[in-house]
């Protein structure tokens, strides 16, 4: 019973250089999200797929990409970080609308 | 999604006290309210959710009350004891179904 896994939960990257952060649920949830946290901003949407084919942008997507691989995984592609993408981000999916969304543990990503 | 203001930010209480953080939106659409609890080093974990056809629910030493006329919607938590401290999140999911956070409330609780 894993829920929402995501991997890596540590990074740590120099400016220009990509990585893609991954995540899969395993509870037939229709919807994926990833969130950035970085103090006293609380959770910002970056982009969404609310079907699998589907996808959206959120409150702060510059920089980032999506790929909602099959139902299962969605995962987010920075192209060429930068120091100000240094932050927690999270995979999280809910079944359908106003249903609660599950959360990951995190991926800690650190741009020098 | 809908603007969701949530205060406070910090909540310090002592062991024992009860705590209360309110959540104000603005989507008059808005039906489904859940409380998010996020500990140390984890993703948030939902711990209490209602719905508009009821004014209050609990579980426990939680409970959620809702306002729809005022537009707020309160996380209570009696009894504080110390593994209650974390950051406590609402949420609005708004009419566009993607989900708007408040900006979290640290709660601290005193042993």
């Amino acid at each position: 019973n894993a829920g929402v896994t995501q991997t890596p939960k540590f990074q740590v990257l120099k400016t220009g250089q990509s990585m893609t952060l991954q995540c899969a649920q395993d509870m037939n949830h229709n919807s994926m999200y990833w969130y950035r946290q970085d103090p006293g901003m609380g959770l910002r949407l970056i982009y969404y797929s609310a079907s699998e084919g589907t996808t959206d942008k959120g409150e702060v997507p510059n920089g980032y990409n999506v790929s909602r691989l099959n139902k299962r995984e969605f995962s987010l592609r920075l192209e060429s970080a930068a120091p100000s993408q240094t932050s927690v981000y999270f995979c999280a999916s809910r079944l359908e609308a106003r249903q609660p969304q599950h959360f990951g543990d995190g991926t800690r990503l650190s741009i020098l | 999604g809908e603007n969701v203001e949530q205060h406070p930010s910090t909540l310090s209480v002592q062991e024992g006290d009860s705590a209360v953080i309110k959540c104000t939106y603005s989507d008059s659409a808005s039906n489904y309210f859940p409380w998010y609890k996020q500990e140390l080093g984890k993703g948030p974990q939902l711990i209490i959710d209602i719905r508009s056809n009821v004014g209050e629910k609990k579980d426990q030493r939680i409970a959620v009350t809702l306002n729809k006329t005022a537009k707020h919607f309160s996380l209570h938590i009696t009894e504080t004891q110390p593994e209650d401290s974390a950051v406590y999140f609402c949420a609005d999911p708004g009419g566009s179904y993607i989900p708007t956070f408040g900006r979290g409330t640290s709660l601290i609780v005193h042993p």
